[in-house]
């Protein structure tokens, strides 16, 4: 069984730009999480989708969005891009339901210059 | 709101040496826990978990005892191999927000031969 793909792997962008992160989830699985990876904050949870919903929200500023795909793929999108920005953005897939296992992709390295 | 809290790093050990990481956590209600590894350039992967109080957890070598009256989920091994090396995260999800994972801070791992 394939694993949760993420793409692109890397980006590079500049302040002010936006970006739009894929994930795909393991087949089967309808619930896909983002997380924010840092320095500094450690992994904040951003967002949850289940069946094309949102069912979860962190505390991000309203520039960090995402949307779920009837097929369960996710993208996430950060519009008006800051320094602080930069980190790496993982994507997890589960199961329906809850406290289920997160099965985690490799993540996109975003750096903002 | 849900809190993890564990041991900072790195932690150094010696080949063979017993390992333990210290995991506490805030949460209402009744959470699961997770203990996540993360190599080098590499994403999340399940270590362990447990979804009751005395559960116990374990995978390759790792255990971890849900206890709730100490509201801890204490990583240990062991005898720890080079290949531990990475840095470990304790998790929980309370179920009542899906499957969303709040982290501790993660704890470096350096296992010297």
């Amino acid at each position: 069984k394939a694993g949760v793909t993420q793409t692109p792997r890397y980006l590079i962008k500049t302040r002010g730009q936006q970006v739009t992160l894929s994930c795909s989830p393991i087949s089967g699985h309808r619930s896909v999480s983002w997380y924010q990876q840092t320095p500094g904050q450690g992994l904040q949870f951003l967002f949850e989708y289940f069946s094309e919903t949102q069912r979860n929200k962190g505390n991000f500023p309203g520039r960090f969005s995402g949307r779920q795909f009837s097929n369960s793929r996710s993208e996430m999108n950060v519009s008006t891009l800051e320094l602080g920005d930069s980190a790496l953005y993982l994507c997890a897939s589960s199961l329906t339901g809850a406290n289920n296992e997160q099965f985690f992709g490799p993540g996109t390295r975003l750096t903002v210059l | 709101g849900n809190s993890v809290t564990q041991m900072e790093g790195p932690v150094t050990l010696s080949e063979e040496a017993f390992l333990t990481i210290n995991c506490t956590y805030t949460a209402t209600g009744y959470p699961s826990l997770f203990w996540y590894v993360q190599y080098p350039g590499e994403g999340l992967q399940l270590l362990l978990k447990a979804t009751k109080a005395d559960d116990k957890g374990s995978n390759k070598g790792f255990e971890a005892t849900y206890r709730k009256e100490t509201t801890s989920f204490h990583l240990e091994k062991g005898s720890v191999q080079v290949s531990d090396s990475a840095v470990y995260f304790c998790a929980l999800s309370d179920g009542a927000a899906g499957n969303k994972l709040t982290f501790g801070g993660g704890t470096r791992v350096l296992v010297k031969p």
